[in-house]
């Protein structure tokens, strides 16, 4: 079976904070991909990372930084210094198969709320 | 580039009554995908069009909804009859063959 939790169901933070939003999943591939969308206000999915299997590099983007560990099956997103503009639900997704994104299995989503 | 767009951006329909949501993909993009969100719980998988083929649609609830892609451009997704328990958000999103999928805003429905 596949799945993705994500426990955190909603998270508040005042402004320049860092927050870690938290993402667990389980497959029984050895190939797969985990990625992260930003659901902002406007409801649209925009997407954010995506990482392969193989690849357990963090990356770091501006403020935003991801940590994949296969060891614990998780893919954990933080945001340093967090800005009122990053208040959104944040999902995290599997899809397995290295070549056909044919289905995408969607954590619950946390809600992220930075307040000034 | 335009993004992935869906219409209509809400929809309130009686129980019993039809509804059809329409998807426009990212030109270019042979793969399309509808998902549904359903009373803040995780999105799921309803299906995935490879141009006008059904690849996959195993996440379909039932016979009720019927989703087509006629000349594998844009999609719609038909419910009839609508019943309560269909309500919520139904997002269409698009991919190239092997590439990350965008999605649109999606459409909600509110079943009453």
């Amino acid at each position: 079976a596949q799945k993705v939790t994500q426990a955190q169901t909603e998270i508040s933070v005042v402004e320049k904070e860092d927050v870690t939003l938290d993402c667990v999943y389980e497959t029984r591939d050895t190939t797969y991909y985990l990625f992260w969308y930003k659901q902002p206000p406007s409801g649209e999915l925009v997407f954010l990372i995506r990482r392969n299997s193989f690849d357990e590099q963090n990356e770091i983007s501006g403020r935003y930084s991801w940590n994949f560990q296969k060891s614990t099956s998780s893919f954990n997103f933080t945001i340093t210094a967090s800005q009122v503009v990053d208040s959104a639900v944040y999902f995290c997704a599997l899809s397995e198969a290295l070549y056909n994104f044919n289905k995408f299995y969607f954590g619950s989503g946390t809600k992220l709320n930075v307040k000034p | 580039e335009a993004g992935v767009t869906q219409f209509p951006s809400h929809s309130v329909i009686e129980k019993g009554q039809t509804v059809t949501l329409r998807c426009d993909p990212i030109s270019g993009h042979d793969n399309l995908y509808w998902y549904r969100r359903v009373m803040g719980k995780e999105i799921k998988f309803l299906l995935h069009f490879v141009k006008e083929s059904k690849q996959d649609e195993s996440g379909m609830p039932n016979n009720r909804f019927l989703a087509e892609r006629t000349g594998g451009t844009y999609s719609t997704l038909k419910v009839q009859p609508a019943e309560l328990e269909d309500s919520g958000v139904y997002f269409c999103a698009s991919s190239h063959a092997w590439g990350t999928q965008y999605f649109g805003p999606g459409t909600r429905l509110l079943v009453l």
